[in-house]
């Protein structure tokens, strides 16, 4: 696609259930990032994968967070037993590589409420 | 690790106005780029302008300028002729040689 694409758009769920988060990253891009913004407040770095190498998991704030990717194509950030203060956009970029000078595009974020 | 810092949570420039939007940076590395994004209500994240840290010229992109001052690791957005539609959180980014670092953001409000 043109851009890079995110589903769901919005989300709406229980308290203690597992939710998976899709990113479609630009063609071609073989950097994908992955970052939560609480509402009114910056963007937290949650991981990125570059091509084939380990991903950067440095950011992921406790177990219960997971991503994978396949190839450098689709990712998937799963939250499992969600709790309330995982409210967020999650927001899915790409780029054409990682490092110095790589500028990122991002995709439209899914909005996870959890009651 | 390369902290980004936006010390304005909230700004406001009057319609066709200038206003300038702070960001510091801390980093050892050498070889770096900064960027400033906008994101309107849409959420949608948007590139406003890109600056290498080689290049001493200021990037300019329209009616978007940066003053970048290497040594003292500031990296500032001017916006000229202040328009409604420029009304959005704009966000301080560093890219390294790892991943790539925002600020906290800064709330701009045009008044017509």
């Amino acid at each position: 696609g043109a851009g890079v694409s995110q589903s769901p758009s919005n989300k709406v769920t229980e308290k203690g259930k597992d939710v998976e988060l899709r990113c479609d990253p630009i063609s071609g891009h073989t950097a994908l990032y992955w970052y939560r913004q609480r509402l009114g407040q910056g963007l937290e770095f949650l991981i990125y994968f570059q091509g084939n190498s380990a991903p950067d998991k440095s950011g992921l704030p406790s177990d219960r967070f997971s991503a994978e990717r396949t190839g450098e194509s689709v990712s998937t950030l799963t939250i499992q037993r969600t709790q309330q203060e995982d409210s967020a956009v999650y927001l899915c970029a790409s780029s054409l590589w990682t490092g110095a000078g790589n500028t990122i595009y991002f995709g439209e974020g899914s909005w996870l409420t959890v009651v | 690790a390369q902290t980004v810092t936006q010390s304005q949570p909230e700004m406001s420039v009057q319609e066709a106005e200038t206003v300038t939007l702070s960001c510091t940076y801390d980093t050892s590395e050498s070889d770096y780029y900064l960027f400033w994004y906008k994101q309107p209500p849409s959420r949608q994240m948007i590139l406003v302008i890109r600056q290498e840290a080689y290049k001493q010229q200021n990037a300019t992109e329209n009616r978007f300028s940066v003053n970048f001052q290497k040594a003292a690791k500031s990296f500032s957005l001017k916006i000229s002729d202040s328009q409604l539609g420029d009304a959005a959180m704009y966000f301080c980014a560093y890219s390294g040689n790892n991943d790539m670092r925002f600020g906290a953001g800064t709330r701009l409000t045009v008044k017509p």
